[in-house]
C-alpha cells in the first residue's frame, strides 16, 4: 500500500526566505505526482504536476523536483510572500490498470511579514 | 468554463438519513473519484471510476455508494450517515488520454462540509 509522507508539517519563515517542503513515498511504481495548495476551508489548487519520466517542472517561483527511484519529491518556493501562506499537499497517483492517488498530509506554511 | 461541481457545499443531517452529494463535470474526464478530509489524516481516497458503470474502492469506502451511469456525473451516497463521516468531501476528475503535461492534472471540485448529528 502506497504511503505519503510530508515534512515538515508546520513551517513558519520570514518573507523573502527560499523554502523547500518534501514528500515521500514507498512505492515507485507511480504514474505522477501532483503538489497542490489548500487555503483554509477552501478546495485544491493544482499547483505543478511531473510525470514519473519527468525530473522537474517549473512555475514562476515553485520549482517541483522528482526522485522516483527514491521515492521523493521536493517542491521549492523562491522568496516566500506571505500569500503563499497556506497548506501544501503532494499527491502520487500509481501506475497500472487501478490508478489509485494517495494524498501526503500536508505542509502548513506560514510566511511572516 | 471547465470546472468539478459539487451540491451541496454544505450539509448538515441527522444520523441515518439516507443523503446524495452530487458531483458534475464539464471536461469528458474519464476518472473520477472522491475524497474525504479530515484534520490530522489528510485527503484519502473514499471510491474512484475508470469510466462509466466501472467503480472501485479507494482507502475508505465502508459506509459509501458510488454510482458512474453517466459519464460527466459521479454521486456519492451515504445510505445510512452516522457521526464519524462528518467530514469535508471533495470531487475530482481527470482525463485518462491525456494530450499534454497538463491534461494529466486532477481538477477538484469546491468540496461539501458534512455534518452529521
Amino acid at each position: 500500500k502506497q504511503e505519503v509522507t510530508q515534512i515538515p508539517a508546520a513551517l513558519s519563515v520570514p518573507e523573502g526566505e527560499n523554502l523547500v517542503l518534501n514528500c515521500s513515498f514507498t512505492d515507485s511504481a507511480i504514474y505522477n505526482l501532483q503538489w497542490f495548495r489548500q487555503d483554509p476551508g477552501k478546495g485544491l489548487t493544482s499547483l505543478l504536476l511531473i510525470q514519473s519520466s519527468q525530473r522537474e517542472q517549473t512555475s514562476g517561483r515553485l520549482n517541483a523536483s522528482l526522485d522516483k527511484s527514491s521515492g521523493r519529491s521536493t517542491l521549492y518556493i523562491a522568496a516566500s510572500q506571505p500569500g503563499d501562506s497556506a497548506t501544501y499537499l503532494c499527491a502520487v497517483r500509481e501506475s497500472g490498470g487501478y490508478q489509485k492517488v494517495t494524498f501526503g498530509t500536508g505542509t502548513k506554511l506560514q510566511v511572516i511579514p | 468554463e471547465a470546472q468539478v461541481t459539487q451540491n451541496p457545499r454544505y450539509l448538515i443531517t441527522v444520523t441515518g438519513k439516507k443523503l446524495t452529494v452530487t458531483c458534475s463535470q464539464n471536461m469528458n474526464h474519464e476518472y473520477m473519484s472522491w475524497y474525504r478530509q479530515d484534520p490530522g489524516l489528510g485527503l484519502r481516497q473514499i471510491y474512484y471510476s475508470m469510466n462509466v458503470e466501472v467503480t472501485d474502492k479507494g482507502d475508505v469506502p465502508e459506509g459509501y455508494k458510488v454510482s458512474r451511469k453517466e459519464k460527466r456525473n459521479f454521486p456519492l451516497i451515504l445510505e445510512s450517515p452516522s457521526p464519524n463521516q462528518t467530514s469535508l468531501y471533495f470531487c475530482a476528475s481527470l482525463t485518462l488520454n491525456p494530450g499534454g503535461a497538463k491534461d494529466n492534472e486532477q481538477f477538484f471540485g469546491p468540496g461539501t462540509r458534512l455534518t452529521v448529528l
